[in-house]
């Protein structure tokens, strides 16, 4: 069946990068759109942007311009998102996402999630 | 700050009835196609309604979605315990060019 496996738990000081991946089975990876989701703690969903696994053309979001990079290595079916430039208003839980219309924009059409990666960003 | 509006709770005993309301715009949801997503505790979110008022296989008819004109609902039927979770409507916004979520709405059964 579908899944989307992330990476582990990160804990990173403030300045340094991070890089999320995101590891797909069970379908074609170059079909669908990946999607990048933060939850900050107690707080709600933020949609970052997506990724068309196709192309590799990024999309962000406004307000994630700048310091996010969406990448992908669909040699092994992964996603990654990369931080960098750290701060503590970072930290929270990145989820990934499968868009199911495909790769011609992000619909909302979420139909497999990764389990998520906590983000701690302190010195 | 979300541009789609939801109450931040709701409450209801088991098998009553519980409606959760998702409000925006006509750049979202007056236009676009609505989701729901159901986020038990300490988990990922799941997808529960798609594209309005379509439920996934696996999903309990118990769910229910509609929409009319910038406001959006989620219903809950026959309420149980296994449904105390947050829940979150979402909708593309062509004003933003992206996705928008709502505030999410806490349930609680009592």
């Amino acid at each position: 069946q579908v899944r989307l496996v992330q990476s582990g738990s990160e804990l990173k000081k403030p300045g340094a990068s991070v890089k999320v991946s995101c590891k797909a089975f069970g379908y074609r990876f170059t079909t669908s759109g990946v999607n990048w989701v933060r939850q900050a703690p107690g707080q709600g969903l933020e949609w970052m942007g997506w990724i068309n696994t196709d192309t590799g053309n990024p999309t962000y979001a406004q307000g994630f311009t700048g310091r996010i990079v969406f990448s992908l290595d669909t040699s092994v079916s992964t996603a990654y998102l990369q931080i960098n430039s750290l701060k503590a208003e970072d930290t929270a839980i990145y989820y990934c996402a499968r868009d199911v219309v495909g790769l011609y924009s992000s619909s909302g059409w979420f139909d497999s999630w990764g389990q998520g990666t906590l983000v701690t960003v302190s010195s | 700050q979300s541009v789609l509006t939801q109450p931040p709770s709701a409450s209801g005993t088991p098998g009553l009835r519980v409606t959760i309301s998702c409000s925006g715009s006509n750049s979202n949801i007056g236009t676009n196609y609505v989701y729901w997503f159901q986020q038990l505790p300490g988990t990922a979110p799941k997808l529960l309604i798609y594209r309005i008022d379509q439920r996934p296989s696996g999903v309990p008819d118990r769910f229910s979605g509609s929409k009319s004109g910038t406001s959006a609902s989620l219903a809950i039927s026959g309420l149980r315990s296994e449904d105390e979770a947050e829940y979150y409507c979402a909708a593309w916004d062509d004003s933003l060019s992206g996705l928008v979520f709502g505030t999410g709405t806490k349930v609680t059964v009592l």
